[in-house]
């Protein structure tokens, strides 16, 4: 079954730092794109950033821009979102996604950031 | 950013009984390649979004032919011919025209 998995999430206090970190099973993440997405509690969906197949290209939403930094290491089939300077906004689930052309087939169950202290 | 507004924010329907979303967008949603980038998503409870509808129309693989989508440009429309039981939850409209992909507020359906 073609699957990814969120890790990482935990509490943390405001202008703290924390990674997450995205593996996959059934596919080979590191020959795709993907893509990081949050959802506030009770709230709607956010995207927060991209990554393209080689890392070489990302890109972020404005509200975490110059905070947080999407990589990926495609010998150990990982992605990764660090998050530095952390605000009590962040607090979310946040969900990996895999892009398939112009959108995203497969979504993680989804890691729990809580910012507050 | 293209903003999406999606409306109802919140229907009950029968099942049995047909229902529609409509979804707009600031700008248009036709790339430079001619495509028209606009998706539907499905969340239910407790579980991440799982995609219906990519390129406004083309129903991902397994979702049943009572989704369909319609629409161009700006203006779009996510339509259950007959809602079950199994199509609570919220349903995102979503452009990946550009950076950043944005989505709908949500649209809960309730049966």
């Amino acid at each position: 079954e073609v699957q990814v998995l969120e890790s990482g999430g935990d509490l943390v206090q405001p202008g703290g730092s924390l990674r997450l970190s995205c593996s996959a099973s059934g596919f080979t993440l590191s020959i795709y794109a993907m893509n990081w997405v949050r959802q506030a509690p009770g709230k709607g969906l956010e995207w927060v950033s991209y990554i393209s197949v080689s890392g070489g290209s990302t890109d972020y939403a404005d509200s975490v821009k110059g905070r947080f930094i999407v990589s990926r290491d495609n010998f150990r089939n990982t992605l990764y979102l660090q998050m530095n300077s952390l605000r009590a906004e962040d607090t979310a689930v946040y969900f990996c996604a895999r892009k398939v052309y112009y959108y995203m087939d497969v979504w993680g169950k989804g890691t729990t950031v809580t910012v507050s202290s | 950013e293209i903003v999406m507004t999606q409306t109802p924010l919140s229907v009950s329907v029968t099942p049995g009984q047909p229902a529609s979303i409509s979804c707009k967008s600031t700008q248009s949603l036709v790339h430079s390649d001619g495509k028209t980038y606009l998706c539907w998503y499905l969340q239910k409870p407790g579980q991440p979004p799982q995609l219906l509808i990519h390129e406004v129309s083309n129903r991902f693989s397994g979702v049943p032919d009572r989704f369909s989508g319609s629409g161009s440009g700006t203006d779009f429309t996510l339509k259950i011919s007959r809602v079950e039981a199994d199509d609570f939850g919220v349903y995102y409209c979503m452009q990946s025209k550009e950076h950043p992909w944005t989505f709908g507020q949500g649209t809960k359906v309730e049966v």
